[in-house]
């Protein structure tokens, strides 16, 4: 069985331009996490999908930061303008049910604002 | 709110040796609990959990961790570390809602 698949695995922006990361959770998994983590934050929650409903966007940055997820096969994670505080690595999750608290984690893509 | 504290950042233990982690979380009621472990270039993977029940579980790998309420900890422990335990384990907590709230994770080193 494939994990979670995230893409791209590195990316390079330079500073204003937009970063669209993709996620494809794990085939059957109603729920989608997006984190951020960072040497000096740790891992901080974005939002989260219920079947491709957005259900908690409390971690998201109100300005710039988007996620959608248009079919059950995939989620996106769009920064606009980005700017070098951006720079992370971002992990996408799945679950089966979304209350368990079991996450099932992609490799992340490593975002890199110059 | 609910948030994880994990006191030591870095930690080194010689192979064979035992292992303690400590995470103390905050939450208002009875939390789920969990330890989730980061091998180099990879994604993280669940450790174990705690679901409301007995206080200490097993996990994978000879891993377990047990909950106390009244400390409101749920430390990680192993008898015997293996060079292959060199990771970075996080601690996280999940209330009410479906979100875990992790704590800023301990670097383990394993010395020969």
């Amino acid at each position: 069985n494939a994990g979670v698949i995230q893409t791209p695995r590195h990316k390079v922006t330079g500073k204003g331009q937009e970063a669209t990361l993709w996620c494809e959770p794990i085939s059957g998994h109603s729920a989608v996490f997006w984190y951020r983590q960072t040497i000096v934050q740790g891992l901080e929650f974005l939002t989260y999908f219920r079947n491709q409903a957005p259900i908690d966007d409390s971690g998201m940055p109100k300005e710039r930061f988007s996620a959608q997820m248009p079919n059950q096969s995939h989620s996106t994670l769009k920064i606009q303008s980005t700017q070098p505080q951006d720079s992370a690595v971002y992990l996408c999750a799945s679950s089966l049910g979304g209350n368990t608290g079991q996450l099932y984690f992609g490799e992340g893509s490593k975002l890199t604002v110059l | 709110a609910q948030s994880v504290t994990q006191p030591d950042a870095r930690v080194t233990v010689s192979e064979g040796a035992s292992l303690q982690l400590r995470c103390k979380y905050s939450y208002f009621g009875t939390p789920y609990l969990f330890w989730y472990v980061q091998y180099p270039r990879q994604g993280l993977q669940l450790l174990l959990k705690y679901y409301p029940g007995d206080p200490v579980v097993q996990g994978v790998n000879g891993f377990e961790a047990e909950f106390s309420k009244s400390n409101s900890s749920f430390h990680l422990r192993k008898a015997s570390v293996h060079w292959s335990d060199w990771a970075v384990y996080f601690c996280a907590v999940k209330g009410t809602g479906s979100k875990l709230s992790f704590g800023k994770g301990a670097k383990l080193t394993v010395s020969p």
